[in-house]
């Protein structure tokens, strides 16, 4: 089946710093793709989609500033989240589909656990 | 907007069929209803999706009755390693809003 990759699958950051997370499709080209954020003992919330070359589409709350999307390729979207806080320690999980519906199957990656100290 | 809801968790023994159900009152008129396994610290794992009546596959059945207003995760036989948390997602509420449900923990006992 369609592998998805995310690097990297732990980080620990500094309150005030950014860090970066990747998530690759290995396989396939992904049109689009989905950043979830997940807390302990809750479910995914979808922070934001991005179809590949243009802008994402952020859900209500979630601030774009905040959270940087990049999907600047078919395999690869970037989610930075700027000047870290600890309320930002999160287990945040990438998605990605070959087509443009939610309907089409998503592959997930592994996540990446966040933590700010 | 009306949650995509399931029951916090349920237990189980090995070898039983355990039936999970999904709420979701909102449900899209072109969505379908998918279902995924997660295991801690690790992405959702694809299980089954379908749109409506029945759908069933090597591992797992899905049965959505003709409101399509919930849903039903049938797992025939289950074994200790289906102890995890088992999501629906839809699309609900209208604006292509992905909609996980609240998950269930399944846990499975000899």
């Amino acid at each position: 089946g369609a592998v998805v990759s995310q690097h990297p699958s732990w980080v620990i950051c500094k309150s005030g710093t950014s860090v970066k997370i990747e998530c690759r499709s290995l396989d396939f080209q992904a049109t689009t793709m989905f950043w979830y954020r997940q807390f302990p003992k809750q479910s995914l919330m979808l922070m934001a989609t991005s179809n590949e070359g243009s802008k994402a589409t952020y859900e209500q709350g979630v601030e774009k500033d905040k959270f940087l999307i990049n999907h600047a390729s078919l395999t690869l979207s970037t989610l930075t989240v700027t000047s870290a806080h600890p309320e930002d320690s999160s287990f945040y999980i990438c998605s990605a589909t070959s087509g443009t519906s939610g309907n089409d199957e998503q592959y997930f990656g592994p996540g990446t656990r966040l933590t700010v100290t | 907007l009306a949650k995509t809801t399931q029951p916090i968790s349920m237990d189980s023994y090995e070898g039983q069929e355990v039936n999970i159900t999904c709420s979701h009152n909102n449900i899209a008129t072109n969505d379908y209803i998918t279902w995924y396994q997660q295991f801690p610290s690790q992405g959702p794992r694809f299980i089954i999706q379908g749109y409506k009546t029945k759908v069933t596959n090597e591992v797992a059945s899905l049965f959505i009755p003709a409101d399509r207003k919930s849903s039903t995760l049938s797992l025939p036989r289950v074994s200790l390693s289906d102890t995890a948390v088992y999501y629906c997602l839809v699309e609900a509420g209208g604006g292509n809003k992905l909609t996980f449900g609240t998950g269930t923990q399944l846990k499975v006992e000899l």
